[in-house]
């Protein structure tokens, strides 16, 4: 069983629309993440999400939301997709926010605005 | 930003043992040394991580210095499958002000040769 999955693998969207990633967690963590990976293949951290208390990135545009119906799950919201969203998305989890934890990656969603 | 600094890229014959170095020089004294490598399209892949100690795991050793400064990763028996793009991360994980999450850098590009 995939730890962490993303749902979908793929997505081809136009400019303006609104488009939701899936991502869950079997591993029992209580911490998640969303990553970003641009075309320069930079990793870079959006939002973490623990114990209901969400951490935002603050470079982030608002048009991107996280929504956590339960532990096991953070979805992402994107609002009015500009060309610039084009990325590949990563979502990921960990035991914890303690230090010394390690994270555990989907294989991430390649997001292609047109 | 990173707080490490790794070579670009670095070659290793299939078979023989792959040494990546990184340089931490301004590492605190409760941040952990992560390794995570991302071979090509797939989510990142946690490999090890230490605090002071050398640690050793089925994957590889990490090897830190007693001043911290830097470390280096070993992999004992290279394999084709190892070529990857290696990050080596310092956090806290959890800084207290928030969920900080893995800052990743540009990594080392690890090519295994046949």
């Amino acid at each position: 069983d995939t730890a962490v999955s993303q749902t979908p693998k793929y997505l081809v969207t136009q400019m303006g629309n609104d488009k939701s990633i899936k991502c869950e967690q079997n591993l029992g963590h209580d911490t998640m993440y969303w990553y970003k990976q641009d075309s320069k293949k930079f990793l870079k951290i959006m939002f973490s999400y623990n114990n209901k208390e969400l951490i935002i990135n603050e470079t982030v545009p608002n048009r991107f939301s996280p929504k956590s119906p339960d532990k096991a799950h953070l979805n992402l919201h994107i609002n009015s997709l500009e060309l610039g969203d084009s990325a590949v998305y990563f979502c990921a989890s960990s035991q914890s926010v303690r230090a010394g934890t390690e994270a555990f990656f989907g294989q991430g969603t390649r997001l292609t605005v047109v | 930003d990173a707080k490490t600094t790794q070579p670009p890229s670095m070659d290793c014959a299939e078979g023989r043992a792959a040494n990546l170095p990184c340089n931490h020089s301004t590492i605190s004294g409760n941040e952990y040394v992560y390794w995570y490598r991302q071979i090509h399209s797939q989510g990142p892949q946690y490999i090890i991580h230490g605090l002071k100690n050398n640690e050793t795991n089925e994957m590889a050793s990490l090897i830190i210095t007693e001043d911290r400064k830097s470390s280096t990763l070993i992999l004992p028996h290279a394999t084709l499958r190892d070529t990857a793009v290696y990050y080596c991360i310092v956090s806290l994980m959890y800084s207290g002000g928030g969920a900080d999450g893995l800052t990743f850098g540009k990594g080392t590009h690890l090519i295994i040769q046949p």
